[in-house]
């Protein structure tokens, strides 16, 4: 079946830090892949989205690209803020599928001034 | 725009009651609804999938008499632990999808609530 395995956590980095959140995925079709962001006391929101290999989404100052070779989606940021601080999840999903997500684990990520 | 609220956030239950969580997409209307459980440092897992007026399709391994799932309006969804024990102390998610969402995966439609989290005694 599908899983997602993403860099386990916390994370903590002082403010203009280089930000990489490592994840990898295995299925079995053809997925759009995602990171969502939890802040503290709120849903799970879209972070950034691709659909297809090579794709790279961006939302933020946020990247991920597509990385069919290496079954990757890892999110990096170039200079993180405090407002950064949250909970960050990778996921996918089958394209034709069922429209099931499968998480990763998450990952908290505390930004220090 | 696109919020979900879930009620409550958070609920401390004697083992042997029963507990029930509500799921609301505030200014958007779901047809499908989605309840997860996460423990701690593991990811969400899918319970059960919700479609407005109908039964609800549960995950593998996930007991349909224990966890009732009512979805009787198109903003409005139930998750109803029955007879809760300690092992079903966990966070509670549910998402939803938009009725407008059409053929976008899933992925981009389906808009989460904070979360209740159970803690049976």
């Amino acid at each position: 079946g599908d899983s997602v395995t993403q860099m386990e956590g916390p994370v903590t980095l002082s403010e203009e830090a280089f930000l990489t959140i490592n994840c990898t995925y295995t299925a079995t079709g053809y997925p759009s892949l995602f990171w969502y962001v939890q802040y503290p006391g709120e849903g799970l929101q879209l972070l950034l989205k691709a659909t297809k290999a090579d794709d790279k989404g961006s939302n933020k100052g946020f990247e991920a690209t597509y990385r069919k070779e290496t079954t990757s989606f890892h999110l990096e940021k170039g200079s993180v803020q405090v407002s950064d601080s949250a909970v960050y999840f990778c996921a996918l999903t089958e394209i034709f599928g069922n429209e099931k997500l499968t998480f990763g684990t998450g990952t908290r990520l505390t930004i220090i001034p | 725009g696109a919020v979900v609220s879930q009620h409550p956030s958070w609920v401390i239950c004697k083992s042997g009651t029963s507990v029930k969580i509500e799921c609301r997409s505030l200014d958007f209307q779901a047809t499908t609804m989605f309840w997860y459980r996460q423990f701690p440092k593991q990811s969400l897992m899918l319970m059960a999938t919700s479609n407005e007026g109908s039964k609800a399709t549960y995950e593998q391994g996930v007991e349909k008499d224990k966890f009732l799932i009512n979805h009787a309006s198109l903003t409005l969804s139930t998750l109803t632990v029955t007879s809760a024990h300690p092992e079903d102390s966990s966070f509670y998610i549910c998402s939803a999808r938009d009725v407008t969402s059409g053929v976008t995966p899933s992925g981009e439609t389906q808009y989460f609530g904070p979360g209740t989290r159970l803690l049976v005694l």
